[in-house]
């Protein structure tokens, strides 16, 4: 049963702390990719990688980190600095250069309390 | 930066009646795709429209693509309860090959009506 995940659904954090949110895929996509979405808004790209230990920055980079040690994982770490990080988090992954689809893992909703 | 602007933010219509969704973007593109997003839940691609290409089907969904006006439409026939949804258009910017970053819009929220 191939796909993606994304854990956890939900998750809370207190103000100053950084958190690590999941996302491995089993399509054995090479570019994987992490979006913000706001209510009522659109995605905007945090950051995408095309290889495994490359990844480059997107549109929101600020405030976030992430790393690809293996194809199959491209975890997100909200850090302390992004400054309004209460949001929904999508991971995506493509199959290659050339095939455009991407496939969304189910979301993380996260709530900085 | 959000590329595509969706037109209506918002539209009700009855079950069985035709929806149309609208979409603009600003700037040069490889292609324009469609996807889906029930509520709380992550997206999902419904068809895809090269920038040589015009129109496309895909079951109930027509899209049609207009470079010159920088413009796409979605239009789901014979609608259905089950369509109900956020749609989203989303653009690769010509020269992009490789990278293929997605560019969203701000989305149509479709309510169909029993």
């Amino acid at each position: 049963d191939g796909g993606i995940t994304q854990s956890p659904k939900y998750l809370f954090r207190k103000e100053g702390q950084n958190v690590t949110l999941s996302c491995e895929q089993n399509l054995n996509h090479d570019a994987m990719y992490w979006y913000r979405q706001d209510p009522g808004q659109g995605l905007r790209l945090i950051y995408y990688s095309q290889i495994v230990n490359d990844f480059q920055k997107g549109d929101i980079a600020e405030g976030y980190s992430v790393s690809r040690e293996k194809k199959e994982s491209f975890p997100l770490t909200v850090t302390s600095a992004q400054k309004n990080p209460t949001a929904f988090y999508l991971c995506a992954s493509r199959r290659a250069s050339g095939y455009n689809e991407q496939f969304f893992g189910p979301g993380t909703r996260l709530t900085v309390l | 930066s959000q590329q595509g602007e969706e037109d209506p933010q918002a539209l009700s219509i009855q079950e069985g009646e035709n929806a149309t969704m609208n979409c603009s973007y600003k700037t040069s593109i490889n292609n324009l795709q469609w996807y889906r997003q029930n509520s709380g839940r992550g997206l999902v691609h419904l068809i895809l429209i090269r920038s040589n290409e015009r129109e496309k089907h895909s079951g109930r969904l027509r899209v049609t693509l207009d470079t010159s006006k920088k413009s796409s439409s979605l239009l789901i026939t014979a609608s259905r309860a089950a369509d109900t949804a956020s749609y989203f258009c989303a653009t690769v910017a010509r020269g992009d090959f490789g990278n293929e970053k997605l560019t969203f819009g701000t989305g149509t929220r479709l309510t169909i009506i029993p």
